[in-house]
C-alpha cells in the first residue's frame, strides 16, 4: 500500500471549515484513498472513501487531485466533537483487507 | 443499530491465564479482523477473516488464536497471554471481501497482562 504524508496537528475554529491535506505521491492507479478518524481511544470511525473521483457524504467531502497525489478531507463546519486523529490510507481494493494507519493529523477544534 | 460489538471492554489479567475477547457484528459482513494499537506503532492486524471457516495471519499474530464458526462472531483468544500483549484491541468487519468497502470498527479492549 502507498505511503501516505499528513501534518501531525492543525487547529480549525468551530464552524469553520477544517481541510485536512495528505499526500499520496506514490499511489497506484488500482489504489483508494480512505480516511478514518479517531476520537481519543476509540474505535476509529469511517469517514469517507474515493479512487478518483470527489466524494461528498453526510459527514464530510473528499477532494482528490487530477494526478491523484494527493487528496483533501473537508469537515465543512468543525464542532467541537470533530477534534479527533484523522488518518489519511491508500489502499489496493483487493488485499487482505489491512489498514495502515500511519500517524495521522491531530486536529483540534476551538471555541 | 449497526454495529460490532466487543467485550470485554476492560480486563486486567496475570500472566498464562487464558482469556478470550468477544467480537459480535450484526451487519452480516463477511470479513472481520483483529488489530491491535500500540503508541508509536499504530494500529496493526493480527487474524483476519473473509468467511466462515476461513481465517488467516495478519503481521502480528504470535500468541493469538482466532475462530469463526459463525459469520456474526470473531473471537480472539490467548491461550497464555504474556505482559507484551498488553494493548488496546479492536475488531472490525466490512461487507464481501473488504473489497472497497469501509471498515467498521468496535469500541476497544483494552486488556493489561500483568
Amino acid at each position: 500500500d502507498a505511503k501516505t504524508t499528513q501534518p501531525p496537528s492543525m487547529d480549525c475554529a468551530e464552524g469553520r471549515a477544517a481541510n485536512l491535506p495528505c499526500n499520496h505521491s506514490t499511489i497506484s492507479g488500482n489504489e483508494y484513498v480512505y480516511w478514518y478518524r479517531q476520537i481519543h481511544s476509540q474505535g476509529p470511525q469511517y469517514i469517507i472513501h474515493g479512487l478518483k473521483n470527489n466524494e461528498t457524504n453526510e459527514m464530510a467531502s473528499l477532494i482528490i487531485t487530477e494526478d491523484r497525489k494527493s487528496s483533501t478531507l473537508i469537515l465543512p463546519h468543525a464542532t467541537l466533537r470533530d477534534t479527533a486523529v484523522y488518518y489519511c490510507i491508500v489502499r489496493v481494493a483487493s488485499n487482505t483487507g489491512k489498514l495502515i494507519f500511519g500517524q495521522g493529523t491531530t486536529l483540534q477544534v476551538k471555541p | 443499530e449497526a454495529q460490532v460489538t466487543q467485550n470485554p471492554r476492560y480486563l486486567i489479567t496475570v500472566t498464562g491465564k487464558k482469556l478470550t475477547v468477544t467480537c459480535s457484528q450484526n451487519m452480516n459482513h463477511e470479513y472481520m479482523s483483529w488489530y491491535r494499537q500500540d503508541p508509536g506503532l499504530g494500529l496493526r492486524q493480527i487474524y483476519y477473516s473473509m468467511n466462515v471457516e476461513v481465517t488467516d495471519k495478519g503481521d502480528v499474530p504470535e500468541g493469538y488464536k482466532v475462530s469463526r464458526k459463525e459469520k456474526r462472531n470473531f473471537p480472539l483468544i490467548l491461550e497464555s497471554p504474556s505482559p507484551n500483549q498488553t494493548s488496546l484491541y479492536f475488531c472490525a468487519s466490512s461487507a464481501r471481501g473488504a473489497y472497497n468497502q469501509p471498515q467498521h470498527f468496535g469500541d476497544g479492549t483494552r486488556l493489561s497482562i500483568l
